[in-house]
């Protein structure tokens, strides 16, 4: 079956500190993939997003995220956290040309940061 | 740009009651939309698409129904609340390369 893991619940980082966020992704071929934040009480915004080619994607917010076929996974990174980081984050895997609902979601993996 | 109105933002609502949620979209045509709902520590579930006027797809069996009487406009309805409906609903659509923007939410509380 298809699905999206994001194997941390809670992350607690520092202000200035690097961050990771795991995302494991089970799809029959190479999936889209996305990464969302979602502020508490917001809508989700997209932070970037995997189609092809490069496998080092850069978003906004100086977020950057890794695809790694071989270890199905699309970890997302920061070099340094902003206490305005804090948030919750969701990966997402969907198929080619539109995902006609269609997009697997993660669980979400919630940020804090301390000053 | 594409822009995605939910009204109204915060709902408090007796069970039993009826519910009518709200989505319109701006700066596209013709757009898929969809009804996701957060209830708190599970993620998103989506409810209900749209790929046209009239034409629902649901996911989940439910107590909600959902509609979609014109182009840009898509709804979210319950005859009688339960309480496990409470949770925060969002409305979205998708860009022809799969990706969901976003609303910015209505928050539900049946008590």
């Amino acid at each position: 079956a298809q699905s999206v893991t994001q194997p941390d619940i809670h992350i607690t980082v520092s202000e200035g500190a690097s961050l990771e966020l795991r995302c494991n992704y089970s799809y029959g071929a190479t999936p889209y993939l996305f990464w969302y934040v979602q502020s508490p009480g917001q809508g989700l915004q997209l932070l970037l997003k995997y189609f092809s080619g490069d496998t080092l994607v850069q978003g906004i917010k100086g977020f950057e995220a890794e695809f790694k076929r071989s270890q199905s996974s699309f970890n997302l990174r920061k070099p340094s956290v902003h206490w305005s980081d804090a948030a919750e984050y969701f990966c997402a895997a969907g198929p080619y040309g539109g995902s006609q609902g269609n997009l697997i979601f993660g669980k979400g993996t919630k940020l804090s940061v301390k000053p | 740009s594409q822009t995605i109105h939910q009204w109204p933002a915060t709902l408090v609502q007796p069970v039993g009651s009826p519910l009518s949620l709200e989505c319109t979209v701006e700066g596209t045509s013709n757009p898929n939309l969809y009804w996701y709902r957060q209830a708190a520590g599970r993620g998103l579930q989506l409810l209900f698409y749209s790929v046209g006027i009239g034409q629902i797809s649901s996911e989940v069996p439910q107590n909600l129904s959902a509609s979609r009487p014109q182009d840009r406009q898509f709804i979210l309805s319950s005859k009688k609340l339960l309480l496990s409906d409470s949770g925060f609903y969002l409305c979205a659509s998708d860009r022809a390369t799969g990706e969901l923007f976003f609303g910015e939410g209505s928050r539900l509380t049946v008590l």
